[in-house]
């Protein structure tokens, strides 16, 4: 079967760095997804990856590594409104995104 | 701001009642997607519409009925729903092919069936 793990829920406090991490298990890979969805809201795209190393966007990075079938998504500077759930999502060789359950992450002061 | 509108935002329905949930893209795409969003499980995809064709049906109980009359609106008609039906319903569309191809969501409608 198809399978993407991520922590349930992580801890950080403003102003540090957090990573959050996907491992994947998919029929073929055709890019990886990272979205953030505040709750209440509609989850928004983050970041997609293909190949394998890091995307900088800004405060948030995302790595990959598909001989491991590993993702991560790195947020740096904290934030308060960073406060959010963060979704992985692998599209499969039909093209098919497969979502994780998603990863809240809970950002103290 | 997004550029896909759900609406209701939320709703109440009795096991009996009959009701639709409205998605509008306002980004030019040509797919567009019903998910269902449970506590702590990954996203569920239900029916996905290329071109106002419907090209998935993942083994979605016929209580729900997708409709897509264009390729900016879609919709979800609900009747005869279980309490376990109750969750978050997100929208979403894209242009539709590749690997590049990303989703963009709606807000979604957090339904809760009595």
């Amino acid at each position: 079967g198809q399978n993407i793990d991520q922590p349930t829920e992580m801890t950080a406090t403003e102003g540090a760095i957090v990573q959050i991490n996907c491992t994947y298990q998919t029929s073929g890979f055709n890019g990886l997804f990272w979205y953030q969805q505040h709750a209440g809201e509609a989850p928004t795209f983050l970041s997609y990856n293909v190949l394998d190393g890091l995307e900088e966007k800004g405060r948030f990075s995302s790595f990959l590594s598909r001989s491991k079938g590993y993702s991560y998504l790195l947020l740096k500077e904290l934030q308060m409104k960073d406060s959010a759930s963060y979704l992985c999502a692998v599209k499969d060789s039909n093209y098919q995104l497969i979502w994780g359950a998603g990863t809240k992450l809970i950002i103290k002061p | 701001e997004t550029g896909v509108t759900q609406t209701p935002r939320h709703l109440v329905m009795g096991m009996t009642n009959k009701k639709s949930l409205k998605c509008e893209q306002h980004l030019g795409h040509n797919a567009m997607y019903w998910y269902k969003q449970s506590a702590k499980k990954p996203l569920e995809l239900m029916f996905v519409y290329n071109f106002k064709e419907q090209t998935e049906n993942n083994s979605v109980p016929s209580r729900f009925s997708p409709e897509c009359p264009n390729s900016s609106h879609l919709f979800l008609h609900l009747h005869t729903l279980q309490p376990e039906d109750s969750a978050l319903y997100l929208c979403a569309s894209s242009q539709g092919g590749g690997d590049t191809d990303t989703q963009y969501f709606g807000p979604g409608t957090r339904l809760t069936v009595l």
